[in-house]
């Protein structure tokens, strides 16, 4: 089984701060997503990423794929107390459907 | 928008009990997942299936069974209630990508 590592485990920041989010890897995935999930609720998909090196933007999170595909970060600029919850990344290893999850980073945002 | 719905959001069940959890999606996808989640454990994987009456072991499927006789819908049976099977209980299905959706969780307590 493929392990996903996430730094750090918790994060505590006033809003309007920056932060990144890690995501590592000893083996290669195909494809790579970040989800968030809002305690007592299902993880809701932010954005997959497939090509290494590749970078995506939503909003003030910004993704990226690491050039050899086994690892990623997830940078969010001026955070805003909406953003608090449990961050995941999950990877899928090629021709699979099936996920391997980190554990998580959780993030509170504090007013 | 993909709909995935399980049918209890909390659960108290005694040892012993024969358990159904039930997870419903309107998307007509192929594959659906049965997570549990625990604090410091994350998500695991504990049966998929890729297709009506199609089933795969995950990485915990000890003390569970599972059921797709319909595309849309996948049932998580515990066939005797156990105290370390108390947990979140985490639906998803997805289509011919990796990509998740999730229903909203079962909080099962076994007491």
């Amino acid at each position: 089984t493929q392990l996903l590592e996430q730094s750090p485990q918790f994060l505590s920041i006033q809003e309007g701060e920056n932060l990144t989010v890690y995501c590592n890897s000893s083996s290669v995935f195909s494809s790579l997503q970040w989800y968030r999930q809002e305690p007592g609720e299902g993880p809701v998909l932010l954005v997959t990423v497939v090509t290494g090196g590749e970078v995506k933007k939503l909003k003030r999170l910004t993704f990226q794929f690491g050039d050899a595909r086994k690892d990623s970060s997830l940078h969010i600029t001026a955070a805003q107390p909406g953003d608090t919850g449990l961050y995941l990344c999950a990877g899928a290893e090629a021709g699979s459907y099936q996920l391997t999850f980190g554990k998580g980073t959780k993030l509170s945002v504090i007013p | 928008d993909v709909k995935v719905t399980q049918s209890s959001r909390y659960l108290v069940k005694r040892t012993g009990e024969k358990v159904f959890l039930e997870c419903v999606q309107d998307m007509d996808h192929e594959n659906m997942f049965w997570y549990r989640q625990d604090p410091g454990l994350g998500l695991r994987l504990i049966y998929f299936s890729y297709d009506v009456k199609m089933k795969e072991k995950g990485d915990i499927p000890e003390g569970y069974s599972v059921s797709r006789e319909k595309k849309e819908r996948f049932s998580l049976i515990l066939e005797s209630a156990s105290t370390n099977q108390t947990s979140m209980y985490l639906c998803a299905s997805s289509l011919l990508t990796s990509e998740a959706f999730f229903g909203q969780g079962t909080r099962l307590t076994v007491v």
